[in-house]
């Protein structure tokens, strides 16, 4: 089985630009969860999307919003870039179904924000 | 308060040597569960074993098992045999239960760096 694939790997942009990345889970799963890991912060939860529903939020600004599509793939959003977004985001799959299995991570999008 | 706590931030092994990682947590959830994963320089992170609050014996998953005391809250990893591809970031995380709405949420520690000598 495919493990979970992100997209694009690496990806550098400017101050106030705005970026959408990729994550397609493993096949039958239907969760999907974003994180944030930075030196600073370390690893930060964003949020979870489950059926295409939004299913748990982390403390992150507006900025940050997501989706998920009927076959499970999702993207995340990124608006007005700020240097302080430079981060490696991880999406992590799950089946989803009791909200409490093990989630399976991808290998992250690297993010530079100058 | 830190939710998972690793006091560790770098640890040295000898090749062939077992090594214990540190982990402790802090929740009022009666249902819990309590991961670790490995991430390597490539920053992939990969899942290594788990640990319902429920379970009655430790979890092992070949070369690793988890030293789980429910009492100190405390959910230690230990790696057998160390090998040098073992070098990496571990970092251990829980996931609470629906009381706390915990759903997928990990929330992780700062991480422990391995370093596997020869």
């Amino acid at each position: 089985k495919a493990g979970v694939t992100q997209t694009p790997r690496y990806l550098i942009k400017t101050r106030g630009q705005q970026v959408t990345l990729s994550c397609s889970p493993i096949s039958g799963h239907r969760s999907v969860s974003w994180y944030q890991q930075t030196p600073g912060q370390g690893l930060q939860f964003l949020f979870e999307y489950f059926s295409e529903t939004q299913r748990n939020k982390g403390n992150f600004p507006g900025r940050f919003s997501g989706r998920q599509f009927s076959n499970s793939r999702s993207e995340m959003n990124v608006s007005t870039l700020e240097l302080g977004d430079s981060a490696l985001y991880l999406c992590a799959s799950s089946i989803g179904m009791r909200g409490l299995e093990t989630q399976y991570f991808g290998p992250g999008t690297r993010l530079l924000v100058l | 308060a830190q939710k998972i706590t690793q006091t560790q931030p770098g640890m040295f092994v000898q090749e062939k040597e077992a090594v214990t990682l540190d982990c402790t947590y802090d929740t009022s959830d009666p249902s819990y569960g309590l991961f670790w994963y490995k991430q390597p320089s490539s920053g992939e992170m990969i899942f290594l074993i788990y640990q319902g609050s429920y379970d009655q014996q430790n979890a092992t998953e070949g070369r690793y098992s988890l030293n789980f005391q429910k009492a100190r809250k405390s959910a230690n990893l230990v790696i057998s045999a160390s090998q040098l591809g073992d070098s990496a970031m571990y970092f251990c995380a829980m996931r609470e239960g629906k009381l706390t709405g915990g759903g997928n949420k990990l929330t992780f520690g700062t991480g422990t760096q391995l370093k596997v000598e020869l």
